[in-house]
């Protein structure tokens, strides 16, 4: 069983929707979570990191749920520009693991 | 702004060869890393290192070895490169426990 798991996707939808994704994760001692944003044939950059009470940025929310081990992303109003691949990170303590990542399509 | 920089965006190499990957930060970062990202697979930590001279082996170190000389510069190695190398390879920096920062990158193709 892989540290992380996502579903692959892709998830195509029009702009204006909203989109949810979820992420498992196999360690319970994990201490911090974030997702990160991979743009194509890009390098993977920070999109906010998840905390227990959850936490908004602007269209983007993040929700964990330790106790189910998952984490949640979800994106509202999406526009063209969320177009990406988002990767779930679990900081498990010594390292960050990734998950292989959601593809999300935004389509006009 | 935290820049990483990665000594090459496009690498053809043969197997066999020795291959040099290099990866410079200029925030003063004390952690730094090495990936290779696979479709599928997501990122896969070769090895870090949390200080100079320092290294410590990722999930799939086989094949590969680290240098870090210097606290900006962390070198990855090929001894001798094989087909099953060919990926993207990500450095990355941070300092203790905070966000990393990733690399543009280097395509790695071994034929």
């Amino acid at each position: 069983r892989k540290e992380v798991e996502q579903d692959p996707g892709p998830f195509n939808v029009p702009e204006g929707a909203t989109v949810a994704f979820n992420c498992t994760y196999s360690n319970s001692a994990s201490q911090s979570f974030f997702w990160y944003r991979q743009d194509c044939r890009k390098e993977p950059k920070l999109l906010m990191s998840v905390y227990s009470s959850g936490n908004e940025d602007g269209r983007f929310t993040a929700q964990l749920n330790r106790a189910s081990q998952y984490i949640s992303l979800l994106i509202r109003d999406s526009k063209l520009s969320d177009s990406a691949t988002y990767l779930c990170v679990v900081n498990t303590g010594d390292k960050l693991v990734f998950g292989a990542g959601t593809i999300l399509r935004v389509k006009s | 702004d935290v820049k990483v920089t990665q000594s090459s965006r496009y690498l053809v190499k043969r197997t066999g060869e020795k291959v040099f990957l290099e990866c410079v930060q200029d925030m003063d970062h004390e952690n730094m890393f090495w990936y290779r990202q696979d479709p599928g697979l997501g990122l896969r930590l070769i090895y870090f290192s949390y200080d100079v001279k320092m290294k410590e082996k990722g999930d799939i170190p086989e094949g590969y070895s680290v240098s870090r000389e210097k606290k900006e510069r962390f070198s990855l190695i090929l001894e001798s490169a094989s087909t099953n190398q060919t990926s993207m390879y990500l450095c990355a920096s941070s300092l203790a426990g905070s966000e990393q920062f990733f690399g543009p990158g280097t395509r790695l193709t071994v034929l």
